[in-house]
């Protein structure tokens, strides 16, 4: 069964630091582009950051930049985000994602196919 | 770059639903749509404007030009009820629409 299994949700003081991990299974971990995303309570999605497959390009979302570091382990099928500086914004349910993205070189075109695969999340919160 | 959604939709059952996403020159970019059901992860629904994933049914479809991708859910279902979210790749950064409830009534 293909699966993404979040963990590392706590509470936390603002100023203090946290670590996220994603598993994967049942799927080639390494063929894949991953991504967080976040939702704040009763709020919509917001994406934090991505990583591509081997781990050599990642991006962040402006609000965590500089404070969040993306990162991951594919002999250990594993994705992190370590979270620094957290602040009470950045409570939320955090999930993984994965994205099969295409790169053709005839068509010198990203063909990017979405998120399809999504973990369960895992709740974080910041208090102030 | 921001996407803008409207917050809210509705639609009587078995009819079509229409959710607009909008952005400048979306046209240009390929469109990604989520579905949300409450307490549930978000799930794929359409992706490249208007590919359907497996297990996706025939009644959802996309399409996107200028400045609006359309996510058009024909013969709705109560089942369909949900929040519904558009997202598209930007300056190699990812954004997400502020999202769409679809009320079926």
């Amino acid at each position: 069964e293909v699966q993404l299994v979040e963990s590392g949700g706590d509470l936390v003081q603002a100023g203090g630091s946290l670590r996220l991990s994603c598993e994967a299974s049942g799927f080639t971990f390494n063929n894949y582009w991953m991504h967080w995303v976040r939702q704040a309570p009763g709020m919509g999605l917001v994406w934090v950051s991505h990583i591509n497959s081997d781990g050599t390009s990642t991006s962040y979302a402006d609000s965590v930049k500089g404070r969040f570091t993306i990162s991951r382990d594919n002999a250990r099928n594993t994705l992190y985000l370590q979270m620094n500086s957290l602040r009470a914004e950045d409570t939320a349910v955090y999930y993984c994602a994965r994205e099969d993205v295409d790169w053709s070189a005839a068509m010198m075109t990203t063909f990017y196919n979405g998120m399809d695969v999504w973990g369960q999340g895992t709740t974080v919160t910041v208090s102030s | 770059y921001e996407l803008t959604q409207p917050p809210s939709a509705s639609v009587s059952p078995g009819q079509t639903a229409s959710i607009t996403c909008s952005g400048d020159k979306l046209g240009d970019k390929y469109v990604c749509w989520y579905q949300q059901k409450p307490g549930q992860s978000p799930v794929l629904v359409i992706y490249q404007d208007r590919k359907r994933p497996s297990g996706i049914p025939e009644r959802f479809s996309g399409s996107n030009s200028g400045n609006t991708a359309t996510l058009t859910i024909s013969g709705t279902q109560a089942m369909d009820e949900a929040d519904y979210y558009c997202q598209a790749w930007d300056s190699s950064t990812v954004v997400f629409g502020g999202g769409t409830k679809l009320t079926v009534l």
